[in-house]
């Protein structure tokens, strides 16, 4: 079944703006990652974010983690042209599951 | 590193066909693959997660007699669509763990099937 719940489910900015995608889910986790899908093709792991953790950057990439809330969010800073893509948080159950739940994920297009 | 390829990328067949998907990790083993089906503007959904040297787990929904899963090397596993059906036509992805203790998941390029 599907957990994450990401909004928006669409997003369009201007280059150089941030993009800013949230991401709730259900039940307690393990972790919960993000990964960018390009059209028509595979997804690409961007980070991965543990329960006990609050905050992480990767690059241009910052997740937050609230577990009180079920939520995370993923920002991306001075975003280009080539950031369009779509978005999906991805969650890992608590209790050692290897699966990933993914949400349905924010389609980003990023004008030049 | 972490290379996962799929072939072939896309296949068109005739409904009563099958066919299958092979899905291979280049450069490192994986114990444990997962394969997932993607409609057009939706999400994945998971289908099966396929261990090696052992039978998958099938996901609830997901008709293990339609969908064969084989896992026999640790760095290939193949998705065969049995009897398909224009039903059927999808777009088909896989993934690999990044080895024990990962949860990252490695995933291949897709393969889109239509079914006419």
């Amino acid at each position: 079944s599907q957990q994450g719940e990401e909004d928006p489910q669409a997003l369009s900015i201007q280059e150089g703006e941030n993009a800013t995608m949230n991401c709730s889910y259900k039940t307690s986790i393990n972790n919960l990652q993000w990964y960018r899908q390009n059209s028509g093709r595979g997804l690409v792991h961007l980070i991965l974010i543990r329960s006990n953790e609050r905050e992480k950057h990767s690059g241009r990439l910052r997740v937050t983690l609230d577990t009180s809330k079920k939520s995370s969010s993923l920002l991306i800073t001075a975003s280009r042209a080539a950031d369009t893509a779509s978005y999906f948080c991805a969650t890992a159950p608590q209790g050692g599951s290897e699966k990933l739940v993914f949400g349905k994920g924010t389609k980003l297009t990023v004008n030049p | 590193g972490a290379v996962v390829s799929q072939h072939p990328s896309w296949v068109i067949c005739k409904s009563g066909t099958s066919v299958k998907i092979e899905c291979r990790s280049l450069d490192f083993q994986a114990t444990t693959m997962f394969w997932y089906r993607q409609f057009p503007k939706q999400s994945l959904m998971l289908m099966a997660t396929s261990n090696e040297g052992s039978k998958a787990t099938y996901e609830q929904g997901v008709e293990k007699d339609k969908f064969l899963i084989n896992h026999a090397s640790l760095t290939l596993s193949t998705l065969t669509v049995t009897s398909a059906h224009p039903e059927d036509s999808s777009f088909y992805i896989c993934s690999a763990r990044g080895g024990p203790g990962s949860y990252e998941q490695y995933f291949g390029p897709g393969t889109r099937l239509t079914v006419t």
